[in-house]
């Protein structure tokens, strides 16, 4: 089945250490985009990237980056310099922006720290 | 993008259909309606979206009023699996922009027995 696959689902972080959240989406998309999601709250994008080999900040970038080397794959790496790295990371995916197409989202990498 | 009001919370009866709202009063002309629910713990899972016309897929119907002003999902036979909070989202669609998708609280739809 076409979709997102986001690993692993639930992860561990130590202080001090960069931490890597795999997504991969075999629909062909050329839009890829990671959120957070606090308790309680909205989502809060990340980084987005519209095609390969370009990314761009979204509104909370600040300690994390990203690759986009292949069209199916969009890893997000929380570094160390991310303070509040707990939170559930969101992966979506869409064919692109014009005619309004949808985003469709992974299940979710929920990062704690020990 | 637009700002969306939704009311908090709805019952719904299994079986029967579950209406819910959306005011988008600020919408504009190039502005889409996107309906999205997420169920606890999981990623959230699309359901429609529209312009200007109403919308009907093998989850839901959208209905937009001509004024573009406010929308209703339908969900025709709610089942308990059903129930989640839902999410009515407008943004536009350009390749200028981020394509991020604002949620705001949503409402929180559950279908009793």
């Amino acid at each position: 089945d076409g979709g997102i696959t986001q690993s692993p689902k639930y992860l561990f972080r130590k202080e001090g250490q960069n931490v890597t959240l795999s997504c991969e989406q075999n629909l062909n998309h050329d839009a890829m985009y990671w959120y957070r999601q606090d308790p309680g709250q909205g989502l809060r994008l990340i980084y987005y990237s519209q095609i390969v080999n370009d990314f761009q900040k979204g509104d909370i970038a600040e300690g994390y980056s990203v690759s986009r080397e292949k069209k199916e794959s969009f890893p997000l790496t929380v570094t160390s310099a991310q303070k509040n790295p707990t939170a559930f990371y969101l992966c979506a995916s869409s064919k692109g922006q014009v005619r309004g197409q949808p985003q469709h989202f992974g299940d979710g990498t929920r990062l704690s720290i020990l | 993008d637009a700002k969306t009001t939704q009311p908090p919370s709805m019952d719904c009866a299994e079986g029967r259909a579950a209406n819910l709202p959306c005011n988008h009063s600020t919408i504009s002309g190039n502005e889409y309606v996107y309906w999205y629910r997420q169920i606890h713990s999981q990623g959230p899972q699309y359901i429609i979206h529209g312009l200007k016309n109403n919308e009907t897929n093998e989850m839901a119907s959208l209905i937009i009023t001509e004024d573009r002003k406010s929308s209703t999902l339908i969900l025709p036979h709610a089942t308990l699996r059903d129930t989640a909070v839902y999410y009515c989202i407008v943004r536009v669609a350009s390749s200028g922009n981020t394509g991020k998708l604002i949620f705001g609280q949503g409402t929180t739809l559950q279908v009793k027995p």
